[in-house]
Protein backbone atom coordinates (compact mmCIF):
# COMPACT_ATOMS: atom_id res chain seq x y z
CA UNK A 1 0.00 0.00 0.00
CA UNK A 2 1.04 3.59 -0.78
CA UNK A 3 2.36 5.32 2.55
CA UNK A 4 1.46 8.82 0.62
CA UNK A 5 -1.16 9.47 -1.28
CA UNK A 6 -1.82 12.99 -3.18
CA UNK A 7 -4.75 12.31 -5.36
CA UNK A 8 -4.51 15.21 -7.33
CA UNK A 9 -2.12 15.25 -10.26
CA UNK A 10 -2.88 18.80 -10.83
CA UNK A 11 -4.74 21.58 -9.67
CA UNK A 12 -6.21 25.29 -11.01
CA UNK A 13 -6.66 27.74 -8.44
CA UNK A 14 -7.22 31.67 -9.32
CA UNK A 15 -4.64 34.04 -8.04
CA UNK A 16 -5.95 35.62 -4.79
CA UNK A 17 -8.46 32.58 -3.90
CA UNK A 18 -7.29 29.89 -1.56
CA UNK A 19 -6.53 26.14 -2.20
CA UNK A 20 -6.31 22.81 -0.80
CA UNK A 21 -3.97 20.43 -1.70
CA UNK A 22 -4.69 16.92 -0.52
CA UNK A 23 -2.48 14.05 1.25
CA UNK A 24 -3.66 11.46 2.98
CA UNK A 25 -1.14 8.70 4.93
CA UNK A 26 -0.49 5.00 6.02
CA UNK A 27 1.37 3.99 8.94
CA UNK A 28 1.23 2.19 11.97
CA UNK A 29 3.92 3.75 13.92
CA UNK A 30 2.25 6.15 16.56
CA UNK A 31 4.67 8.83 16.08
CA UNK A 32 5.35 10.35 12.64
CA UNK A 33 5.81 14.15 11.45
CA UNK A 34 4.25 14.87 7.85
CA UNK A 35 5.87 17.40 5.65
CA UNK A 36 4.79 19.76 2.50
CA UNK A 37 7.72 20.59 0.09
CA UNK A 38 7.61 23.22 -2.98
CA UNK A 39 9.31 22.07 -5.53
CA UNK A 40 9.57 24.79 -8.41
CA UNK A 41 10.66 24.20 -12.14
CA UNK A 42 13.88 25.09 -11.14
CA UNK A 43 13.97 21.69 -9.69
CA UNK A 44 14.75 23.16 -5.97
CA UNK A 45 12.90 21.36 -3.06
CA UNK A 46 11.70 23.80 -0.44
CA UNK A 47 10.14 23.06 3.05
CA UNK A 48 6.94 24.73 3.51
CA UNK A 49 5.73 23.21 6.85
CA UNK A 50 5.78 20.50 9.59
CA UNK A 51 3.36 18.40 11.36
CA UNK A 52 4.14 15.77 14.50
CA UNK A 53 1.79 13.24 15.52
CA UNK A 54 1.02 14.76 18.68
CA UNK A 55 0.62 18.32 18.05
CA UNK A 56 -2.57 19.16 19.31
CA UNK A 57 -2.84 21.88 16.85
CA UNK A 58 -2.61 22.65 12.69
CA UNK A 59 0.33 23.84 12.22
CA UNK A 60 0.55 27.17 10.18
CA UNK A 61 3.52 28.99 8.63
CA UNK A 62 2.53 32.54 6.74
CA UNK A 63 0.05 31.73 4.01
CA UNK A 64 0.29 27.81 4.93
CA UNK A 65 -1.60 25.87 7.05
CA UNK A 66 -2.51 21.97 7.40
CA UNK A 67 -5.19 20.66 7.48
CA UNK A 68 -4.46 17.88 9.83
CA UNK A 69 -7.01 15.04 10.75
CA UNK A 70 -5.18 12.47 12.03
CA UNK A 71 -8.53 9.61 12.77
CA UNK A 72 -8.52 10.24 8.84
CA UNK A 73 -4.94 9.85 8.11
CA UNK A 74 -5.21 13.31 6.13
CA UNK A 75 -2.44 16.08 5.97
CA UNK A 76 -3.64 18.49 3.62
CA UNK A 77 -2.03 21.77 2.53
CA UNK A 78 -4.21 25.11 2.03
CA UNK A 79 -2.00 28.07 0.56
CA UNK A 80 -4.35 31.03 0.90
CA UNK A 81 -4.31 34.11 -1.05
CA UNK A 82 -2.79 32.43 -4.15
CA UNK A 83 -0.22 34.09 -5.56
CA UNK A 84 1.53 33.41 -9.09
CA UNK A 85 4.57 32.27 -7.56
CA UNK A 86 2.88 29.58 -6.12
CA UNK A 87 2.82 27.74 -9.35
CA UNK A 88 4.87 24.77 -8.26
CA UNK A 89 4.58 21.05 -7.62
CA UNK A 90 4.14 20.30 -4.08
CA UNK A 91 5.18 17.04 -2.20
CA UNK A 92 3.55 15.42 1.02
CA UNK A 93 5.95 13.68 2.83
CA UNK A 94 6.47 11.35 6.31
CA UNK A 95 8.83 10.51 8.19
CA UNK A 96 7.92 7.75 10.71
CA UNK A 97 10.19 7.93 14.35
CA UNK A 98 10.30 3.93 14.40
CA UNK A 99 12.10 3.77 10.76
CA UNK A 100 15.98 3.83 11.35
CA UNK A 101 16.43 4.99 8.20
CA UNK A 102 14.91 8.47 8.88
CA UNK A 103 14.29 9.41 5.54
CA UNK A 104 11.26 10.73 4.72
CA UNK A 105 8.32 9.06 2.37
CA UNK A 106 6.88 11.01 -0.55
CA UNK A 107 3.69 11.36 -2.79
CA UNK A 108 3.44 11.69 -6.12
CA UNK A 109 3.00 15.39 -5.79
CA UNK A 110 0.13 18.00 -7.24
CA UNK A 111 0.96 20.37 -9.73
CA UNK A 112 -0.59 23.45 -8.86
CA UNK A 113 -0.86 26.01 -11.29
CA UNK A 114 -2.11 29.50 -10.47
CA UNK A 115 -3.79 31.55 -13.04
CA UNK A 116 -3.58 35.61 -13.34
CA UNK B 1 24.43 31.11 4.32
CA UNK B 2 25.93 28.14 2.06
CA UNK B 3 23.52 25.55 1.39
CA UNK B 4 24.15 21.53 0.42
CA UNK B 5 25.61 21.42 -2.94
CA UNK B 6 25.66 18.57 -5.62
CA UNK B 7 27.73 18.04 -8.35
CA UNK B 8 27.76 17.69 -11.40
CA UNK B 9 24.59 18.94 -11.92
CA UNK B 10 24.19 17.66 -15.42
CA UNK B 11 25.72 14.41 -16.26
CA UNK B 12 24.87 11.89 -19.54
CA UNK B 13 27.32 9.24 -20.00
CA UNK B 14 26.53 5.79 -22.63
CA UNK B 15 25.20 2.85 -21.11
CA UNK B 16 27.77 0.67 -19.34
CA UNK B 17 29.86 3.47 -18.26
CA UNK B 18 30.39 3.99 -14.40
CA UNK B 19 29.50 7.92 -12.59
CA UNK B 20 30.17 9.67 -9.28
CA UNK B 21 27.74 12.44 -8.07
CA UNK B 22 28.96 14.28 -4.86
CA UNK B 23 26.88 16.31 -2.33
CA UNK B 24 28.60 18.56 0.22
CA UNK B 25 26.02 18.83 2.96
CA UNK B 26 25.69 22.16 5.08
CA UNK B 27 28.40 22.15 7.32
CA UNK B 28 27.42 20.76 10.99
CA UNK B 29 24.77 18.24 9.31
CA UNK B 30 25.30 15.12 10.46
CA UNK B 31 22.59 13.25 8.90
CA UNK B 32 23.03 13.04 4.83
CA UNK B 33 20.10 11.36 2.50
CA UNK B 34 20.36 10.33 -1.09
CA UNK B 35 16.93 10.65 -2.79
CA UNK B 36 16.25 9.82 -6.73
CA UNK B 37 13.09 11.67 -8.78
CA UNK B 38 12.29 10.20 -11.82
CA UNK B 39 10.51 12.19 -14.75
CA UNK B 40 7.42 13.72 -12.92
CA UNK B 41 7.60 11.19 -10.01
CA UNK B 42 7.52 11.45 -6.23
CA UNK B 43 11.45 11.39 -4.51
CA UNK B 44 12.50 7.39 -3.59
CA UNK B 45 14.93 7.40 -0.65
CA UNK B 46 18.26 5.61 -1.73
CA UNK B 47 20.29 5.86 1.50
CA UNK B 48 20.81 7.48 4.72
CA UNK B 49 23.80 8.62 6.17
CA UNK B 50 24.57 9.08 10.29
CA UNK B 51 27.89 10.77 10.74
CA UNK B 52 30.26 8.51 8.32
CA UNK B 53 28.02 4.97 8.86
CA UNK B 54 24.99 4.02 6.91
CA UNK B 55 22.62 2.47 9.27
CA UNK B 56 19.73 2.00 6.02
CA UNK B 57 20.79 0.85 2.24
CA UNK B 58 17.22 -0.32 1.41
CA UNK B 59 16.57 1.52 -0.89
CA UNK B 60 19.59 1.62 -3.03
CA UNK B 61 17.89 -0.36 -6.10
CA UNK B 62 20.58 -2.85 -7.02
CA UNK B 63 24.36 -3.46 -6.06
CA UNK B 64 25.41 -1.41 -8.85
CA UNK B 65 24.47 1.48 -6.57
CA UNK B 66 26.61 2.55 -3.55
CA UNK B 67 27.66 5.09 -1.32
CA UNK B 68 29.88 6.31 0.80
CA UNK B 69 30.82 9.48 3.19
CA UNK B 70 33.89 10.96 4.24
CA UNK B 71 34.58 12.99 7.13
CA UNK B 72 31.68 13.05 8.18
CA UNK B 73 30.47 15.53 5.49
CA UNK B 74 31.17 14.78 1.47
CA UNK B 75 29.25 12.17 0.16
CA UNK B 76 29.53 10.28 -3.22
CA UNK B 77 26.46 7.93 -4.57
CA UNK B 78 28.56 5.43 -7.35
CA UNK B 79 26.47 4.12 -10.11
CA UNK B 80 28.22 1.07 -11.98
CA UNK B 81 27.33 0.00 -15.34
CA UNK B 82 24.64 2.52 -15.64
CA UNK B 83 21.37 1.20 -17.41
CA UNK B 84 18.83 3.69 -19.10
CA UNK B 85 16.47 3.15 -16.05
CA UNK B 86 18.90 5.03 -13.93
CA UNK B 87 18.65 8.07 -15.74
CA UNK B 88 16.80 10.87 -13.14
CA UNK B 89 17.61 13.32 -10.77
CA UNK B 90 19.40 12.39 -8.05
CA UNK B 91 19.15 14.86 -4.73
CA UNK B 92 20.91 14.90 -1.62
CA UNK B 93 19.32 16.48 1.68
CA UNK B 94 20.90 17.05 4.70
CA UNK B 95 19.52 17.70 8.17
CA UNK B 96 21.04 18.63 12.16
CA UNK B 97 20.60 15.58 13.64
CA UNK B 98 17.43 13.22 13.02
CA UNK B 99 13.73 12.94 14.25
CA UNK B 100 10.87 15.71 15.32
CA UNK B 101 10.23 18.55 13.40
CA UNK B 102 14.91 18.14 11.80
CA UNK B 103 14.10 19.57 8.53
CA UNK B 104 15.97 18.06 5.44
CA UNK B 105 17.61 20.54 3.44
CA UNK B 106 17.66 19.76 -0.19
CA UNK B 107 20.50 20.43 -3.23
CA UNK B 108 19.78 21.38 -6.14
CA UNK B 109 20.28 17.43 -7.74
CA UNK B 110 22.13 16.39 -9.97
CA UNK B 111 20.20 15.12 -13.52
CA UNK B 112 22.03 12.00 -14.88
CA UNK B 113 20.82 11.32 -18.25
CA UNK B 114 21.89 7.65 -19.69
CA UNK B 115 22.00 7.32 -23.53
Amino acid sequence: AQKITQTQPGMFVQEKEAVTLDCTYDTSDPSYGLFWYKQPSSGEMIFLIYQGSYDQQNATEGRYSLNFQKARKSANLVISASQLGDSAMYFCAMREENNAGNMLTFGGGTRLMVKP
Amino acid sequence: GAGVSQSPSNKVTEKGKDVELRCDPISGHTALYWYRQSLGQGLEFLIYFQGNSAPDKSGLPSDRFSAERTGGSVSTLTIQRTQQEDSAVYLCASSLGQGGKVEQFFGPGTRLTVL
